[in-house]
């Protein structure tokens, strides 16, 4: 059973600081990981994915894989009250997506 | 604009009752796919279609059914044998070329049984 865990929160940040979300996931044989951000009774929207160990950067965003620890991270520098949302962690394998139960932020203004 | 519909909205099931969903996309995308969804819990999937004329269980398929007659479309019948179907319902489709790793998703719809 392919697994990805996430703390569920909610996380609370004040505005203008770093949020940290983390995701773990249980198959080696992964090769794609996602954030995806939901608010409220909408759908998921992409923010970023990566495939290579390292940090990949977007903007205000910095996605983290660490392969050899099978964990995956989202940084949002300067964090803003419309950041306020749930974060998703997805996993490829092949042609299906499995996705943690999500993490909610909030941040203070 | 391109894009994932799905309609409608909202949906409310009597008990007993089959009812449909509606996905239906513009996209030109090959790969389709349904998930469920259920209060602070990620997505499940349902089923998922790569071609035409074929589709494949995934994690929760008991009490589901789909079609794929049409690349533009596929819709989700949620039978009477689906004993807890309140949940939001997610259609998704996964790009091409340069968008090949992007799954893209419909806005949803919100499914209670009356």
């Amino acid at each position: 059973q392919k697994e990805v865990e996430q703390n569920s929160g909610p996380l609370s940040v004040p505005e203008g600081a770093i949020a940290s979300l983390n995701c773990t996931y249980s198959d080696r044989g992964s090769q794609s990981f996602f954030w995806y951000r939901q608010y409220s009774g909408k759908s998921p929207e992409l923010i970023m994915f990566i495939y290579s160990n390292g940090d990949k950067e977007d903007g205000r965003f910095t996605a983290q894989l660490n392969k050899a620890s099978q964990y995956v991270s989202l940084l949002i520098r300067d964090s803003q009250p419309s950041d306020s949302a749930t974060y998703l962690c997805a996993v490829r394998y092949g042609q299906n997506f499995v996705f943690g139960p999500g993490t909610r932020l909030s941040v203070l203004p | 604009d391109g894009g994932i519909t799905q309609s409608p909205k909202y949906l409310f099931r009597k008990e007993g009752q089959n009812v449909t969903l509606s996905c239906e996309q513009n996209l030109n995308h090959d790969a389709m796919y349904w998930y469920r969804q259920d209060p602070g819990q990620g997505l499940r999937l349902i089923y998922y279609s790569q071609i035409v004329n074929d589709f494949q269980k995934g994690d929760i398929a008991e009490g589901y059914s789909v079609s794929r007659e049409k690349k533009e479309s596929f819709p989700l019948t949620v039978t009477s044998a689906q004993k807890n179907p309140t949940a939001f319902y997610l259609c998704a489709s996964i790009g091409t070329g340069l968008a090949k790793n992007i799954q893209y998703f419909g806005a949803g719809t919100r499914l209670s049984v009356l």
